[in-house]
Order: structure tokens, then C-alpha cells, then sequence
């Protein structure tokens, strides 16, 4: 199995200001994905994150607001660029074991308030 | 729009109970994904069922898939106050990248 930690667990942060969120794998892991939920909604997905390069996008979000750097097989940043309070949600990574497609894992969330 | 939907928001039941949770999915997929996410917590992956499978079991965990109608379902026996969580079914689009896509969710709240 795989454990996923984000940094930070919660913040807030003013209209306009930028954050960036960590999320550390315990072992190398070879697909990594950020997450959006918004309060009593469902996950959507952001991003895949790609090692060494440029992450791919899902309709919505793009790489000027949400930046992602993946420089190794078990780290990913995450940026939220120009915050606004419609950012307030709950950011997760997400991870696929190398070697063991069947399993997916989420790391504990942060969640973010954007005043 | 959401490529996969339970089609109930909240259930309620009381501990020792069954229950259902089912979904549908409007997309081919390799594989069908159910998910619990407890409050405050990430989601933790409960079954996955691939596309050739019909049932799956894990514990009193009890998934099933039906792929003509692009159903599934995640049954619940002797159900425990710890099973109260949002209740998620996800789609695998198995492109390689394993990118999954979730549904909105069933609230599931087991009472004493």
C-alpha cells in the first residue's frame, strides 16, 4: 500500500495571494492525480501529474491557475495561482501503486478557505 | 456531466441492517471503482471490479456489475455505526494514465 501525506492539512489565504500544497508518497509511485471537491459534493479531477514533465489538464482547470510540479516519482506540488474564495474547497493527491494497478490512494486533503 | 451516478443521495439504516448502494455509468470502462470517504477524511477505495468480472467480495463488501446495463451495485451486510460515510462509485477510463472519475455520492447513515 501507499500513504500519501499533504502539507499543508489547512489554510487560509487572502483574494489574490497564491498557495502551494505538497503531497509526499511513502514509495515511488508512477501516476499521481490532484483532486477538487467542493463541500458535500463529489471529487473531480484536476490534473495528472507527469514526472519531469508538464502535467495534464482536465476541461477546467488549467496550468496558469493551478500549476503542478512532479520532479520525482514521490513528490507533487500544487499551486493555486490568484486565489478566490470559488477556490474554497478541499484539494486531494491521489497515487497508483507501481506495480499494482487495482488500487488507488488518496492522501488526507487540504483544505483551503479563500477570503 | 458525471459519467457515473448513484442513484440515491442519502439512505438511512439501522446497525445490523443491509443496504444497497447502486450506480450508473454512461461511458465504456475497464473497470468500475466504489469508494468510502468518511468525514474530514480522502476517499478510501473499497472494490474494484474490472469489466469481465460480475461480482466482487471483500469482507461483508459485496460489488456487483452489470455492464449491459452499465450498472453496479455495493451491497452492505450487518451494517456498523463506522459504515456512515459518503458512498462513492467511480468509472475507470483505464487510458493508461488510470485517471478515475467519480460519482456525486450516496450519504449512507447507520443509526444504533
Amino acid at each position: 500500500s501507499v500513504l500519501l501525506y499533504q502539507k499543508p492539512n489547512r489554510d487560509i489565504c487572502q483574494s489574490g495571494t497564491s498557495l502551494k500544497i505538497q503531497c509526499v508518497a511513502d514509495s515511488q509511485v508512477v501516476s499521481m492525480f490532484w483532486y477538487q471537491q467542493f463541500q458535500e459534493q463529489s471529487l473531480m479531477l484536476m490534473a495528472t501529474a507527469n514526472e519531469g514533465s508538464e502535467a495534464t489538464y482536465e476541461s477546467g482547470f488549467t496550468k496558469d491557475k493551478f500549476p503542478i510540479s512532479r520532479p520525482n516519482l514521490t513528490f507533487s506540488t500544487l499551486t493555486v495561482n490568484n486565489a478566490r474564495p470559488g477556490d474554497s474547497s478541499i484539494y486531494f493527491c491521489s497515487s497508483r501503486e507501481a506495480g499494482d494497478q487495482d488500487t488507488q490512494y488518496f492522501g488526507p486533503g487540504t483544505r483551503l478557505l479563500v477570503l | 456531466s458525471q459519467l457515473a451516478e448513484e442513484n440515491l443521495w442519502a439512505l438511512s439504516v439501522h446497525e445490523g441492517e443491509s443496504v444497497t448502494v447502486n450506480c450508473s455509468y454512461k461511458t465504456s470502462i475497464t473497470a468500475l471503482q466504489w469508494y468510502r470517504q468518511k468525514s474530514g477524511e480522502g476517499p478510501a477505495q473499497l472494490i474494484l471490479i474490472r469489466s469481465n468480472e460480475r461480482e466482487k467480495r471483500n469482507g461483508r463488501l459485496r460489488a456487483t456489475l452489470d455492464t449491459s446495463s452499465q450498472s453496479s451495485s455495493l451491497s452492505i451486510t450487518a451494517t456498523r455505526c463506522e459504515d456512515t460515510a459518503v458512498y462513492f462509485c467511480a468509472t475507470d477510463a483505464g487510458t493508461g494514465g488510470y485517471k478515475v472519475v467519480f460519482g456525486s455520492g450516496t450519504r449512507l447513515l447507520v443509526s444504533p
